[in-house]
């Protein structure tokens, strides 16, 4: 079966700060990969998502980034924090082109002190 | 740009009462997905409807997309304190990448 794990569970990280937060899928191949923050009690937005190893594409302009080094492992990183990049980041994964559902992982929380 | 509108914001029933939440597009869906979230985890999916009109149940659960695929509203019959959550709607897109736009949500509290 299929298993998606993020790390770490939760930061405090202090403004001006870099981050790293990782993804990794296992029992997949070549899956889609997708980066999102959600605010407090409210909805998702789509950061970032690749179709392959290398292979990143941007929704949002901001201070983030994200690569894909290998099939399975996301990874989303800032060279310096902001305020306003606290939120809950989820990762998430689809198994393929003709498949509706994603699955989540279990989400970092993130707060920039 | 699409803009999702989930409403009401915040809902808060008591077990065994029905309740209903919506979202509305600013244009016509893709294909429309509900999902429900608790607190500190992922969202999971609940269903995906992609024909105007279309009715799909799950348990207790009804989900109605409109005729011209811009609304849709859930509906959960006799609610439990286990449907407690967020519930989001989200438009998928239908290319390759699978991309997901999600409306800031619904959250019910169903108390005891």
């Amino acid at each position: 079966s299929q298993t998606i794990h993020q790390w770490p569970a939760t930061l405090v990280q202090p403004v001006g700060s870099p981050l790293s937060l990782e993804c990794t899928v296992e029992g997949t191949s070549n899956p889609n990969l997708y980066w999102y923050r959600q605010a407090a009690g409210r909805g998702l937005q789509l950061l970032f998502y690749s179709v392959g190893i290398g292979q990143i594409s941007s929704e949002v302009p901001q201070n983030l980034s994200a690569s894909r080094p290998q099939d399975r492992q996301f990874i989303l990183s800032s060279k310096k924090l902001l305020l306003s990049d606290s939120g809950f980041y989820l990762c998430a994964w689809k198994p393929g082109l003709q498949t509706y559902e994603q699955y989540f992982g279990p989400g970092t929380r993130l707060t920039v002190t | 740009t699409q803009l999702l509108e989930q409403s009401p914001q915040f809902l808060s029933i008591q077990e065994g009462e029905n309740l209903t939440v919506y979202c509305n597009s600013s244009s016509v869906f893709s294909s429309l997905q509900w999902y429900r979230q608790e607190p500190g985890e992922g969202p999971v999916l609940l269903v995906t409807v992609v024909t105007g009109g279309e009715v799909k149940k799950l348990k207790r659960l009804t989900f109605q997309f409109g005729d011209a695929r811009k609304d849709s509203s859930l509906h959960i019959t006799a609610a439990q304190p286990g449907d407690t959550g967020l519930y989001l709607c989200a438009d998928l897109s239908t290319d390759s990448w699978g991309k997901l736009q999600f409306g800031a949500g619904t959250q019910v509290v169903v108390t005891p």
